[in-house]
């Protein structure tokens, strides 16, 4: 599976949009971007994810770049409830979930 | 249940003893996956179960650790002579088809957090 490389931390203000990086440069034709969040002392929570076309739901919207290198994780509307840790993963065909999480990025959403 | 199932929740053992760690996943999914998160890092991949095939077991990062899933649902982590260093929060996830569907995310429980001492 390919790597990714976030920031280690980034700070927002209420009610801002935080826009998350993520680089994804060895990401292979087949292989999914992921994101997922981790709030203080709970599991990982599954965000969004895409393939090539940019992607929105309820929680966010994922902006990846044509040569899908790169992506942008989209909060619109950051509360204080948003302030956590958010990890980008690329999942390749074999081996499900199996890719390691790296540190992700620490995003504190500030009144 | 509603969502993935991890007991106990915190715990504490001392050094040498053996603990087991229950993962309960969502009614139905296939696949079953444990991580260890060690404090301030990102996960780590323990051991993947899919199905009735063979668990791939290449995070497991030495043989005091061990883990089964018994009649496909529920899945123990067993950690033999514990060390100070296996002190980690363990992380369960499940998610509803194997690894050669794309479209699937993972979700996971609240995690053990487990104190060696």
């Amino acid at each position: 599976d390919a790597k990714t490389t976030q920031p280690p931390s980034m700070d927002c203000a209420e009610g801002r949009a935080a826009n998350l990086p993520c680089n994804h440069s060895t990401i292979s034709g087949n292989e999914y971007v992921y994101w997922y969040r981790q709030i203080h002392s709970q599991g990982p929570q599954y965000i969004i994810h895409g393939l090539k076309n940019n992607e929105t739901n309820e929680m966010a919207s994922l902006i990846i770049t044509e040569d899908r290198k790169s992506s942008t994780l989209i909060l619109p509307h950051a509360t204080l409830r948003d302030t956590a840790v958010y990890y980008c993963i690329v999942r390749g065909r074999t081996g499900g979930f199996k890719t390691i999480f790296g540190a992700g990025t620490r995003l504190f959403v500030k009144a | 249940g509603a969502g993935v199932s991890q007991s106990p929740s915190n715990k504490v053992t001392e050094k040498g003893k053996d603990v087991e760690l229950r993962c309960d996943p969502i009614s139905g999914h296939t696949a079953l996956y444990w991580y260890r998160q060690s404090l301030g890092q990102g996960l780590e991949f323990l051991i993947y179960f899919q199905g009735n095939s063979a668990p791939d077991k290449s995070g497991l990062p030495s043989d005091r650790f061990s883990a089964e899933r018994t009649g496909g649902s529920v899945s123990t982590l067993t950690i033999q002579r514990t060390q100070q260093e296996d002190s980690a929060v363990y992380l369960c996830a499940s998610s509803l088809r194997g690894p050669a569907t794309m479209n699937t995310e993972a979700f996971f429980g609240q995690g053990t957090r487990l104190t060696v001492v």
